[in-house]
């Protein structure tokens, strides 16, 4: 079974640090990867998608990188703000039907 | 643009009672699937549903539970009999408006609270 752990599970960090987020898992047959902000009580907003055949993916100041074959995933936000503060999700598969989640990094920036 | 929306976003209900949480995908798709979210935890995968049947489930999913398109459009799941421990964050997924299974896109979630 396909497990996924993020570290760390919280970060806090002082406005306008770059910062990196980490994921990996257990079983690198996998389609693709995404990572996913959740705001406190709501619902999953997807951030970047990785197909299993890519190595990383922009946008914005988000970048995300893969290496499948070691299992990891990073995200990394440069120059961060206080609105970035969030839980950050890390999600793959699917394998089967099922994507797996990890816990999350909650993520708090100090102005 | 959201591939998938769903109602209602929140739901208060008694121990006992009979829920349904509804998924209203915006273009054709044809896999849909049921997460769910306690507080606190990860996001564990419930169904998975094509051409009208249950694909596959995990083992939280039990005789509680029950899912279906009623109409060919919505997919529904519905909670027979709801526990205090039912309340979570419910998500619906779809596949990629090509039919492909590479990827899902998640519904911004359904709120349940057992009281």
């Amino acid at each position: 079974k396909q497990e996924v752990t993020q570290i760390p599970a919280a970060l806090s960090v002082p406005e306008g640090e770059n910062l990196v987020l980490n994921c990996s898992f257990t079983d690198s047959a996998i389609y693709n990867l995404q990572w996913f902000r959740q705001d406190p009580g709501k619902g999953l907003t997807s951030l970047l998608l990785i197909q299993s055949s890519q190595r990383e993916q922009t946008s914005g100041r988000l970048n995300a990188s893969l290496d499948k074959s070691s299992g990891r995933s990073t995200l990394y936000i440069a120059a961060s703000q206080p609105g970035d503060s969030a839980t950050y999700l890390c999600a793959v598969g699917p394998t089967g039907n099922q994507f797996y989640f990890g816990t999350g990094t909650s993520l708090t920036v100090i102005p | 643009e959201p591939e998938v929306t769903q109602t209602p976003s929140h739901q208060v209900t008694q121990m006992g009672q009979e829920v349904i949480l509804r998924c209203v995908p915006i273009s054709n798709h044809l896999y849909f699937y049921w997460y769910r979210q306690i507080l606190g935890q990860k996001v564990e995968f419930l169904v998975s549903f094509y051409n009208n049947e249950i694909s596959e489930k995990s083992e939280i999913f039990d005789d509680q539970f029950s899912v279906e398109r009623p109409d060919g459009s919505n997919f529904t799941l519905k909670i027979r009999s709801t526990k205090l421990e039912d309340s979570a964050m419910y998500f619906c997924a779809v596949d990629r408006v090509a039919g492909g299974r590479e990827t899902q896109y998640f519904g911004p979630g359904t709120r349940l609270l057992v009281l």
